[in-house]
């Protein structure tokens, strides 16, 4: 069985700032853990994904995320907003090996103040 | 390159009326899925196809069906729409090759408001 929480359905942050989106998940095997991005009426496309190695994972945009296995997160930051972030973005995790089911938050909503 | 392509984009249906939502993908990937997207509750899987020939229900398949038609197609079909399926539907595929671990990609999504 495997989950994702998302704390914070709306965050808003001021241009230039920090952003910072939480993501905590469970799962009873290894996980894959992905950031995908929704811009208003679109499809949701990839940020970034933690499979295995390196828990610092870079992404497109100039964003990134930290795999903390003794903290079961994997929160999304950005050092600087832009106003094009504002955006929906949904923390998602998987089993590894093979095929897995893939499980999505219910997202968070970051809205870009100028 | 298309990616995943869905049809139709919008759809209004009466209660009760039918209709099928086709998806075909261009990536040669083994699996497909569809899910629903509803204000506050993220994204939910309707069914999925791990590979061509199978299908399995995710977690809200009831009032739904589906057909894996070839490598390429799956499509999502209501037999009788209820005011309860008005959401935004996704079909997506992913496949765990190289460096595909598993992502999906994802169509722009499919409109149905049920009247």
């Amino acid at each position: 069985a495997q989950s994702v929480t998302q704390l914070g359905s709306h965050v808003s942050v001021s241009e230039g700032a920090l952003v910072l989106l939480r993501c905590n998940y469970s799962s009873s095997v290894p996980p894959y853990l992905f950031w995908y991005v929704q811009y208003p009426n679109q499809g949701l496309q990839l940020l970034l994904k933690y499979t295995t190695g390196a828990t610092l994972v870079k992404g497109i945009n100039g964003f990134e995320a930290e795999f903390k296995k003794s903290e079961t997160s994997f929160h999304l930051t950005k050092p600087s907003a832009h106003m094009s972030d504002a955006a929906e973005y949904f923390c998602a995790v998987s089993g590894s090996g093979g095929y897995q089911k893939v499980t999505f938050g219910t997202g968070t909503k970051l809205q870009v103040i100028p | 390159n298309a990616g995943v392509t869905q049809t139709p984009k919008f759809q209004v249906l009466k209660t009760g009326q039918s209709m099928t939502l086709q998806c075909a993908q261009d990536m040669n990937h083994n699996s497909m899925y569809w899910y629903r997207q509803d204000p506050g509750m993220g994204l939910r899987l309707i069914y999925y196809s791990a590979s061509e020939g199978t299908t399995d229900k995710g977690e809200v398949p009831n009032g739904y069906n589906v057909s894996r038609l070839n490598k390429r197609e799956f499509s999502l079909r209501l037999e009788s729409a209820a005011p309860s399926q008005t959401s935004v539907y996704f079909c997506a595929s992913s496949d765990i090759t190289g460096t595909n671990t598993g992502e999906l990609f994802f169509g722009e999504g499919s409109r149905l408001t049920v009247l």
